[in-house]
């Protein structure tokens, strides 16, 4: 079965601008959920989605946003880029949404960084 | 929210010691505890789950232990090897929740040879 990917693998972009992330899930896993991974602040939960609906949103700014399509594959974006916004984003992906105590599956990250 | 706290930032150990890292976490709601290893590069991996009905478990050289009352959980590495090597992250969540995991800082575990 094939792991969870993640699009582009590394990102540089000017502030004021905006990006978007990529993530596909393991086949059959309905969750996924966003982390922001920095050597400051470890890993932060940004937002899950289950079926298509954004659960929860970690504490960030209105800047972060996402999505998830039918085929449970999620999008991150974030507009309005900020030198802080430089970090490792990270996707992973469940059977089960994140309350349930499933297995988290990670994907190898996003690197964004911001000039 | 849930706040877990993970002790030693950082901890080097001899091979074939044990390493034991604690983390606490403030939510006696949460009952799922995940630990996860990440190598230099590479992404989270699982390696060890304990949920608020067990007080331990065990896989092979890895354990981890549970005390619900004092909010603590601990993972536990015997005879160390330098493939042990890695970052570990404690987590917590809880069923029915939606914050997804809370992680701890990391401890960045050095084995030394």
């Amino acid at each position: 079965k094939a792991g969870v990917t993640q699009t582009p693998r590394y990102l540089i972009k000017t502030r004021g601008q905006q990006v978007t992330l990529s993530c596909s899930p393991i086949s059959g896993h309905r969750s996924v959920s966003w982390y922001q991974q920095t050597p400051g602040q470890g890993l932060q939960f940004l937002f899950e989605y289950f079926s298509e609906t954004q659960r929860n949103k970690g504490n960030f700014p209105g800047r972060f946003s996402g999505r998830q399509f039918s085929n449970s594959r999620s999008e991150m974006n974030v507009s309005t880029l900020e030198l802080g916004d430089s970090a490792l984003y990270l996707c992973a992906s469940s059977l089960v949404a994140s309350g349930g105590g499933g297995e988290q599956f990670f994907g190898p990250g996003t690197r964004l960084t911001v000039l | 929210g849930e706040n877990v706290e993970q002790h030693p930032s950082t901890l080097s150990v001899q091979e074939g010691d044990s390493a034991v890292i604690k983390c606490t976490y403030s939510d006696s709601a949460s009952n799922y505890f995940p630990w996860y290893k990440q190598e230099l590069g590479k992404r989270p991996q699982l390696i060890i789950d304990i949920r608020s009905n067990v007080g331990e478990k065990k896989d092979q050289r890895i354990a981890v232990t549970l005390n619900k009352t004092a909010k603590h959980f601990s993972l536990h590495i015997t005879e160390t090897q330098p493939e042990d090597s890695a970052v570990y992250f404690c987590a917590a969540s809880k069923e029915g929740g939606a914050d997804g995991l809370t992680f701890g800082k990391g401890t960045h575990l050095i084995i030394q040879p």
